[in-house]
């Protein structure tokens, strides 16, 4: 069975700082991966996947096969990137994606 | 712009009351979903259904069950509320078997006390 491991429960950073979020995965096969947020009374909405190779938002996630990580990463955090952000899995061929239990980001002023 | 919603952002239960929280989407999904956030648990997922009167149980489907008569409506069902599920649910809904992205609801806030 697949697993989403992020390390990290809480990140707290200064603005201007460059932020990682650690995501590392567990699949014997080829697997999707992605990047889910939620802002503060917000609902959670997709951030970025990993086929799309896109920054969103300044942030960018590369898959590295040979560590299975996929790791978020942003060169100068904003306070409104503070959020709770999910990694997340998508085995080949499956709809059903395993979460990972989130790191909260705190950007300081 | 697909839209998720709930029936409730906030709900407040007795022990043993049964307890239906729902969950509507109006962009013509195939697939939907109910998840447990808990802090430092993350997403888990409870039940899924890939069709209507189609369902599969999740990682935690234990005390739960569900029903899905129409297409947009998935109803997730406590039978019996225990304190255990004191808990924040969240409703998603994908659009069909090859689908990636999950749309999110709101939340609802549960407490049983």
């Amino acid at each position: 069975a697949q697993r989403v491991t992020q390390p990290e429960k809480l990140l707290s950073v200064f603005k201007g700082a460059p932020v990682e979020l650690k995501c590392n995965y567990s699949y014997s096969g080829s697997p999707e991966l992605f990047w889910y947020v939620q802002y503060s009374r917000q609902r959670l909405q997709l951030l970025l996947r990993h086929i799309s190779r896109e920054s969103i938002k300044g942030f960018t996630a590369d898959l590295n096969k040979g560590e299975t990580s996929f790791h978020l990463k942003k060169p100068f955090a904003q306070e409104e990137d503070s959020a709770m952000y999910y990694c997340a899995l998508l085995p080949g061929g499956s709809y059903i994606p395993t979460f990972g239990r989130g790191t909260s980001l705190i950007v300081h002023p | 712009d697909v839209k998720v919603t709930q029936s409730s952002r906030y709900l407040v239960k007795r022990t043993g009351e049964k307890v239906f929280l729902e969950c509507v989407q109006d962009m013509d999904h195939e697939n939907m979903f109910w998840y447990r956030q808990d802090p430092g648990l993350g997403l888990r997922l409870i039940y899924f259904s890939y069709d209507v009167k189609m369902k599969e149980k999740g990682d935690i489907p234990e005390g739960y069950s569900v029903s899905r008569e129409k297409k947009e409506r998935f109803s997730l069902i406590l039978e019996s509320a225990s304190t255990n599920q004191t808990s924040m649910y969240l409703c998603a809904s994908s659009f069909g078997p090859a689908s990636y992205e999950q749309y999110f609801g709101p939340g609802t806030r549960l407490t049983v006390t």
